[in-house]
């Protein structure tokens, strides 16, 4: 059981938005302005596509953006491309015993 | 640019013990930060530890301590990761990542911006 909870699957058309949940505690994503997301093909490693909460690294679409309120972070995922199916996780810092916890992961279907 | 290859493939007995390395290249390694990361078939990520090369700290999950080390070599620009007392639980691929940082924000291991080439482990009798 993963730290952070995830819906397991979400799903959008193109040109839709979509926006994905991570709910945590205050020890983790209510803690800290440290949330991060991958975006995971099948076969392939992660790739990071917002880290603390809303901040894209360079090359990143400004398609995806992140917020946070309270325990619960956010994934939005505006302009749907069939590209974007793959599968996504939330990770947050969760201070200097715990370090780091991820969520179970949501498939994202473009249909 | 920055490329962390990883070492291949490994098929190991339970109860035994598994050595992946991880090389950077492209990169300052002192000013870089390592975390490993595992996923099991069809399950999600799951952090095992993390290390400051230039510090040479290395920090691990409560749920591995005791049975991971991590450790890294400046000179070769090289991170390991060591697990032992092999169980079929630990068949995953084993992911190394890092990221530029300085000071206490190389202890952020939840962000990563460059993934290695992963290792299959496989254990089995």
């Amino acid at each position: 059981q993963s730290a952070l909870t995830q819906p397991a699957s979400v799903s959008g058309s193109p040109g839709q938005s979509i926006t994905i949940s991570c709910t945590g505690t205050n020890s983790d994503i209510g803690g800290y302005n440290l949330v991060s997301w991958y975006q995971q093909h099948p076969g392939k490693a992660p790739k990071v596509m917002i880290y603390e909460v809303n901040k894209r690294p360079s090359g990143v679409s400004n398609r995806f953006s992140g917020s946070k309120s309270g325990n619960t972070a956010s994934l939005t995922i505006s302009g749907l491309q069939t590209e974007d199916e793959a599968d996504y996780y939330c990770c947050s810092y969760a201070g200097v015993t715990t370090f780091v916890v991820f969520g179970g992961g949501t498939k994202l279907t473009v249909l | 640019q920055v490329q962390l290859v990883q070492s291949g493939a490994e098929v190991k007995k339970p109860g035994s013990s598994v050595r992946i390395s991880c090389k950077a290249s492209g990169v300052t390694f002192s000013s870089y930060t390592i975390t490993w990361v595992r996923q099991a078939p069809g399950q999600g990520l799951e952090w095992l530890g993390g290390i400051v090369p230039f510090f040479g700290t290395a920090n691990y999950a409560q749920k591995f301590q005791g049975r991971v080390t991590i450790t890294a070599d400046t000179s070769t620009s090289t991170a390991y990761m060591e697990l032992s007392r092999l169980t079929s639980d630990d068949m995953a691929v084993y992911y190394c990542a890092g990221r530029y940082c300085s000071g206490s924000n190389c202890y952020y291991y939840y962000y990563m911006d460059a993934w290695g080439t992963g290792t299959t482990v496989t254990v089995s009798s």
